[in-house]
């Protein structure tokens, strides 16, 4: 079963709205979590890095401000893209998990639709 | 340049044909290497990890060559069912970096 359960699967906005995306570990505790972002016929391209208790750590040329990312529990990260407009639609997805030598999880990922 | 290059593809291919993908990595210090298969809207999956020895795993056959820089896939007698994207994928302390994917289409 999932061990990365990621909430909402699709989304639809009108531009100017904000939304929430909600990433949780499921029955391990992650200190760290990640954000991607996939446009089409792209690759995933890291966004932040999400720590749990403090401020996350955003890729170059992310806005933080836009991209507002909470991680107030061992198990559950959210982003919020705020004020989003139609060159924010793409697929977000998450992944925490472990270690330097071994494969990280993913979540479902969001398919997020700015109209 | 990017920090994980792989050709894009497409590679079209018969069944049972063998398919090897490439890919190269920038960062020297990178301590893992994994490859990802990918569906169509759908999150990545491992596939493999990549170790120094090279390894198997039935008809996926994995390398790395650290002094190049340079990961392979072997896939051989291709399924239709292997039709997907690979991504090759580098972890240098701790998050994951992707190369662009190579897609694989396998036809009957």
């Amino acid at each position: 079963g999932a061990v990365v359960s990621q909430h909402p699967s699709r989304v639809i906005c009108k531009s100017g709205t904000s939304v929430k995306i909600e990433c949780r570990s499921l029955d391990f505790q992650a200190t760290t979590m990640f954000w991607y972002r996939q446009f089409p016929k792209q690759s995933l391209m890291l966004m932040a890095t999400s720590n749990e208790g403090s401020k996350a750590t955003y890729e170059q040329g992310v806005e933080k401000d836009k991209f507002l990312i909470n991680h107030a529990s061992l198990t559950l990260s959210t982003l919020t893209v705020t004020s989003a407009h139609p060159e924010d639609s793409s697929f977000y997805i998450c992944s925490a998990g472990g270690s330097w030598n071994t494969e990280a999880f993913f979540g479902q990922g969001t398919r997020l639709t700015v109209v | 340049r990017k920090e994980v290059e792989q050709d894009p593809g497409p590679f079209n291919v018969p069944e049972g044909a063998t398919v090897a993908f490439n890919c190269t990595y920038s960062n020297s210090a990178s301590q893992s290497f994994f490859w990802y298969r990918q569906d169509c809207r759908k999150e990545p999956k491992l596939l493999m990890s990549v170790y120094s020895s090279g390894n198997e795993d039935g008809r996926f056959t994995a390398q790395l060559n650290r002094a190049s820089q340079y990961i392979s896939l072997l896939i051989r007698d291709s399924k239709l069912s292997d039709s997907a994207t690979y991504l090759c994928v580098v972890r240098p302390a701790g998050k994951l970096i992707f190369g662009q994917g190579t897609t694989l289409q396998v036809k009957p």
